[in-house]
């Protein structure tokens, strides 16, 4: 079945680059969706179709892919970014699975 | 404003079965694909299906084949997750999203959310 690894935790200090990773053998066909998620609120999307990020979410955040991985760049990251984050892609017959989850800790 | 609103929380025994709903405004359900996604507790998202509300075409997670019903009521821009004979493992909070338009064309990613229903399963 059709799976998406994360790395379960990133630490950085307020100011710094924040990259996460997700490895799929998949992504080099599909798109990938990146998530943010705060306890008690519902998911937002921060990125989508790899690299194109909706209105209203700050430039900070960007993606980038390559080959069967994708990545989430937060730069300058701030406190308020401390969250975390799930990649979400579908496989070739529309099923869709979510990562594991990374979170995110700014010390 | 678009929205998704979910029905509330509800606590029920193991072997039932639960029903949540999920209510479209400010846009036509029949135009989207509408996904569930649940979080256990202290667990990760977990995607379960998606319906295409416009002609009932359904896609679930593998693991939840044949336990869970996606069904459309579309005069009330409404759809709904039904899970059968639950466990104390579908304890969740189950959301409600927004995915692509059924016109073709990839997605632009799950962008309108509901608030959430809480499922507690217990005896």
């Amino acid at each position: 079945s059709f799976e998406l690894t994360q790395p379960p935790s990133v630490s950085v200090s307020p100011g710094q680059t924040a990259w996460i990773t997700c490895s799929g053998d998949a992504l080099p066909k599909q798109y990938a969706y990146w998530y943010q998620h705060k306890p008690g609120q519902a998911p937002l999307l921060i990125i989508y179709k790899d690299i194109e990020r909706p209105l209203g979410i700050p430039e900070r955040f960007s993606g980038s892919t390559s080959g069967t991985t994708v990545t989430l760049m937060i730069t300058g990251v701030q406190a308020e970014d401390e969250a975390d984050y799930y990649c979400h892609s579908s496989d070739s017959n529309d099923v869709w699975v979510f990562g594991g989850g990374t979170k995110l800790t700014v010390l | 404003q678009l929205q998704l609103v979910q029905s509330g929380a509800e606590v029920k025994k193991p072997g039932t079965s639960v029903k949540v709903s999920c209510q479209a405004y400010g846009f036509t359900l029949t135009d989207y694909f509408i996904h569930w996604v649940r979080q256990a507790p202290g667990q990760g998202l977990e995607w379960l299906a998606w319906i295409n509300p416009n002609n009932g075409d359904l896609r679930f997670g593998q693991k939840f084949h044949g336990r869970i019903t996606v069904s459309r009521d579309t005069p009330f821009n409404t759809v709904s997750l039904e899970v059968r004979s639950v466990t104390s493992d579908d304890t969740a909070v189950y959301f409600c999203a927004r995915g692509g338009t059924i016109y073709g064309g990839s997605s632009n990613g799950l962008d309108v959310w509901g608030q959430g229903t809480t499922i507690t399963v217990s005896s």
